[in-house]
């Protein structure tokens, strides 16, 4: 079965500085890489996926992230954060039978100004 | 369309009793599942379905039943509510059930349960 690894709880990062947000999976093969972004009370968005190809992923609001699979990472960046990046990221894996998806436990953002 | 739609929004049960919490979506959506997220925990999946008549169970599936008699809809049902089961819970929705569907995957706004 796959499983993810966000080792982060907690990150603060100050408005304007870059963002790396950290995300390790296991499983077989090449899975399904997911980031999605959660603000409070609210549901789940996603920010970037990966399948195939290009191992460097543009998502929406300006986020990336890049696939390695050397180290069975799937990390999150971003250049520069602006305040309203607050929130908790949630990274995922699909793998398996029609690809259930197996979340990480998340990391909770604060941006300071 | 309204996506992924959960009713309600807000639950308050007591220890023992029923209840069933409602997943809708019109995007005529093969896969649909069921989430429980908790603090510290991430989401862990419930139950989920790949089509109409078809469900599987998940990583949490106890103390929880699913049906899906139509494509739209997919209940949540639980039979006799614990406080273990206060959580928030997510439906969730994709196209395509196939194993390498890239497709991608879209949430309910959730439903806040708290069992007393």
């Amino acid at each position: 079965a796959q499983s993810v690894t966000q080792p982060d709880i907690h990150i603060t990062v100050s408005e304007g500085a870059s963002l790396e947000l950290r995300c390790n999976y296991s499983y077989g093969a090449t899975p399904y890489l997911f980031w999605y972004v959660q603000s409070p009370g609210q549901g789940l968005q996603l920010l970037l996926k990966y399948f195939s190809g290009d191992t460097l992923v543009q998502g929406i609001k300006g986020f990336e992230a890049e696939f390695k699979r050397s180290q069975s990472s799937f990390n999150l960046r971003k250049p520069s954060v602006h305040w309203s990046d607050a929130a908790e990221y949630f990274c995922a894996v699909g793998a398996g039978g029609y690809q259930k998806v197996t979340f990480g436990t998340g990391t909770k953002l604060q941006v300071i100004p | 369309n309204a996506g992924v739609t959960q009713t309600p929004k807000f639950q308050v049960l007591k220890t023992g009793q029923s209840m069933t919490l409602q997943c809708a979506q019109d995007m005529n959506h093969e896969y649909m599942s069921w989430y429980r997220q908790d603090p510290g925990m991430g989401l862990r999946l419930i139950h989920y379905s790949v089509g109409a008549g078809i469900t599987d169970q998940g990583e949490v599936p106890n103390g929880y039943n699913v049906s899906r008699s139509t494509t739209e809809d997919f209940p949540l049902r639980l039979l006799s509510a614990a406080p273990s089961q206060t959580s928030v819970y997510f439906c969730a929705s994709r196209p395509n059930r196939d194993s390498h569907s890239t497709d991608t995957q879209y949430f309910g706004p959730g439903t806040r349960l708290t069992v007393l």
